[in-house]
């Protein structure tokens, strides 16, 4: 079945300290990729995408990710987090044929500790 | 500019009630997407408005759930006759055009959504 998947449900990390979000994805071809964060009280925010071309993606925040087709991975990582980093952070695909709508995946929470 | 709005914020009823959960895109965005985040089913797409385009109405989980777009602006999520499964966070996206793999969704901040 074509889906999303963030394994891990919970990530603690110290404040300073890297960080990496797992994102996998399974389709017949590679979907367009997204991540979004949301923060507290707040909406989703667009972090970063990939359609094609360059497989490291810069987003804002001090975030990239690395798409790997090989492994069907699209990773979120920031070499050093801060405390405002605190949140919850979905991967979200839109299938190759171009439907309209995202696909979540069921998201990581982060926190960070001092 | 303004962001996507959403109101009310937070919505308590009564099982069997009817709400409507209202949503402001952001002015010149011609699509709009709903979606809806709960404990038990994460985030997922329940209807998209494109212009003047047939909705896609795909993701609505049951006929008790409709959504209107009005002028091709605000647009409204109703949910007959509430069951308790229904309490969740409803999301208001709105993008520049659809073709959601090229236009940013935006999205609003949500209505908290508790059936008693």
């Amino acid at each position: 079945a074509q889906s999303v998947t963030q394994p891990d449900i919970h990530i603690t990390v110290s404040e300073g300290a890297s960080l990496e979000l797992r994102c996998n994805y399974s389709y017949g071809a590679t979907p367009y990729l997204f991540w979004y964060v949301q923060s507290p009280g707040q909406g989703l925010q667009l972090l970063l995408k990939y359609f094609s071309g360059d497989t490291l993606v810069q987003g804002i925040k001090g975030f990239e990710a690395e798409f790997k087709r090989s492994q069907s991975s699209f990773n979120l990582r920031k070499p050093s987090v801060h405390w405002s980093d605190a949140a919850e952070y979905f991967c979200a695909v839109v299938p190759p044929w171009g439907n309209e709508k995202l696909t979540f995946g069921t998201g990581t929470r982060l926190t960070i500790i001092p | 500019g303004a962001g996507v709005s959403q109101s009310p914020s937070n919505k308590v009823t009564e099982k069997g009630k009817d709400v409507e959960l209202r949503c402001d895109p952001i002015s010149g965005h011609t699509a709009l997407y709903w979606y809806r985040q709960s404990l038990g089913q994460g985030l997922e797409f329940l209807i998209y408005f494109q212009g003047n385009s047939a909705p896609d109405k795909s993701g609505l989980p049951s006929d008790r759930f409709s959504a209107e777009r009005t002028g091709g602006s605000v647009s409204t999520l109703t949910i007959q006759r509430t069951q308790q499964e229904d309490s969740a966070v409803y999301l208001c996206a709105s993008s520049l055009s659809g073709r959601a793999f090229y236009n940013e969704q935006f999205f609003g901040p949500g209505t908290r959504l508790t059936v008693l």
